[in-house]
């Protein structure tokens, strides 16, 4: 499976639109770029994925560069309910698991 | 919305005892899949499931785990003969296709192994 990178933590406060990055410099040209979350004590969550081209949907918007070595997971206000451990996976094009990293755990603060 | 449900939310077993988890994924989805995720650790995938039969397991989901069907709405995982190692949550996930759909996970069965 492809590797992708992503901070450990970030902090942002509540109402202002936070920018998750991953960097996944090895992603072949079939995987897609998934994102999920996790909040406490619950099982993961889908937030968006893509291909090639930016998405959005009612939760987030996903910025993928060019090149589609990185790529960014944008909320665009967020709120005490969007702290969690945030996940962006490479999902192979003839492969349906999941690998999950270690994420980047946003904390979110009044 | 249509949901992944999980039974039981937590399930207590003695070592060496056999456990059913249960999960009825999404009704109109083709795929399911089990994960683990022991206490403070990564989300681990266990195996996946399509056409009534397995697709892919990883190393994790050796002899003592089996998965089933047994009707159109229900997906077990069963664990033959628990170890104290096997105590984590239990995550069972459905999807409408493979690699470019996304996944939907239920709640989780905690299993603790004493």
């Amino acid at each position: 499976d492809a590797k992708t990178t992503q901070p450990n933590s970030m902090e942002s406060n509540e109402e202002e639109p936070v920018h998750l990055p991953c960097n996944h410099s090895t992603i072949s040209g079939t995987d897609y770029i998934h994102w999920y979350r996790q909040l406490p004590s619950q099982g993961p969550e889908y937030v968006i994925h893509g291909l090639t081209s930016n998405v959005n949907n009612r939760m987030a918007s996903l910025a993928i560069a060019e090149d589609r070595k990185s790529s960014t997971l944008i909320l665009h206000r967020a709120t005490l309910r969007d702290a969690a451990v945030y996940y962006c996976i490479l999902k192979a094009g003839t492969a349906s698991k999941l690998t999950f990293g270690t994420g980047t755990r946003l904390q979110v603060t009044l | 919305e249509p949901e992944v449900t999980q039974t039981p939310s937590h399930q207590v077993t003695q070592m060496g005892q056999e456990v059913i988890l249960r999960c009825v994924p999404i009704s109109n989805h083709l795929y399911f899949y089990w994960y683990r995720q022991i206490l403070g650790q990564k989300v681990e995938f266990l195996v996946s499931f399509y056409n009534n039969e397995i697709s892919e397991k990883s190393e994790i989901f050796d002899d003592q785990f089996s998965v089933e069907r047994p009707d159109g709405s229900n997906f077990t995982l069963k664990i033959r003969s628990t170890k104290l190692e096997d105590s984590a949550m239990y995550f069972c996930a459905s999807s409408a296709g493979g690699a470019g759909h996304e996944q939907y996970f239920g709640p989780g069965t905690r299993l603790t192994v004493t």
